[in-house]
């Protein structure tokens, strides 16, 4: 157990609806990455906050958007949903927020788009 | 494109041999990480080397670095069964910020 906490573990949706996905870092964790991962795409890194800012942007799009709020959990808001938005999405938490250093995984959100 | 490429995509080996993975990126980095996932499951960090380190051990894992050759190697010694698992190596983007990750090395131990 990694001490990162994510729910909904499993979310199954239509195309065109929203959904937000939860992340409670580790303890003592600032900084909070989220990632998707798909089966032709990898593990893609999507963007980072630290202590309630948004720190690096990865490839994000447009219709996705996160915050990370006082209490350091953060939320990945997924609208106008497409089929090849189907993946696992990750949240990592870190203690510092500067260069890369190791992140504490969590479990993942398995997000099914019909 | 990816900053890290794993190669092989897989590999398959027997209980007790030694399996070797290797990593390529493209740009400078200030480390490079290693970590393992179980299918479906969250990534867990293995080992992180810095740009300045040639070597790095963690128990039966061996990490080496080669900045010239932009390239890093994982090996696991006397592999088990529960190694089975998929590999990556990620490494830090420009600036230092963002953490990129290749598409990974699937290993599978056979008992």
């Amino acid at each position: 157990d990694s001490g990162v906490t994510q729910t909904p573990k499993h979310l199954i949706t239509a195309t065109g609806q929203r959904v937000t996905l939860r992340c409670s870092p580790r303890s003592g964790d600032l900084s909070v990455y989220w990632y998707q991962q798909s089966l032709d795409q990898g593990l893609q890194f999507l963007i980072q906050y630290y202590n309630g800012e948004e720190r690096a942007k990865g490839n994000i799009l447009e219709r996705f958007s996160a915050q990370q709020f006082p209490d350091l959990h953060s939320e990945l808001n997924l609208s106008s949903l497409e089929l090849g938005d189907s993946a696992l999405y990750f949240c990592a938490s870190s203690v510092e927020g500067g260069k890369a250093n190791e992140q504490f995984f969590g479990p993942g959100t398995r997000l099914t788009v019909l | 494109s990816q900053q890290g490429e794993e190669d092989p995509q897989a590999l398959s080996i027997q209980e007790g041999e030694n399996a070797t993975m290797n990593c390529s990126y493209k740009t400078s980095i200030n480390n490079l990480q290693w970590y393992r996932q179980n299918s479906g499951r969250g990534l867990v960090h293995l080992i992180l080397i810095r740009s300045n380190e040639r070597e790095k051990h963690s128990g039966r894992l061996r990490v080496t670095l080669d900045t010239s050759k932009k390239s890093s190697s994982l090996l696991i010694t006397a592999s088990r069964a529960a190694d089975t698992a998929s590999y990556f190596c990620a490494t830090d983007g420009p600036g230092g910020f963002k953490t990129i990750f290749g598409a990974g090395t699937r290993l599978f131990v056979k008992a």
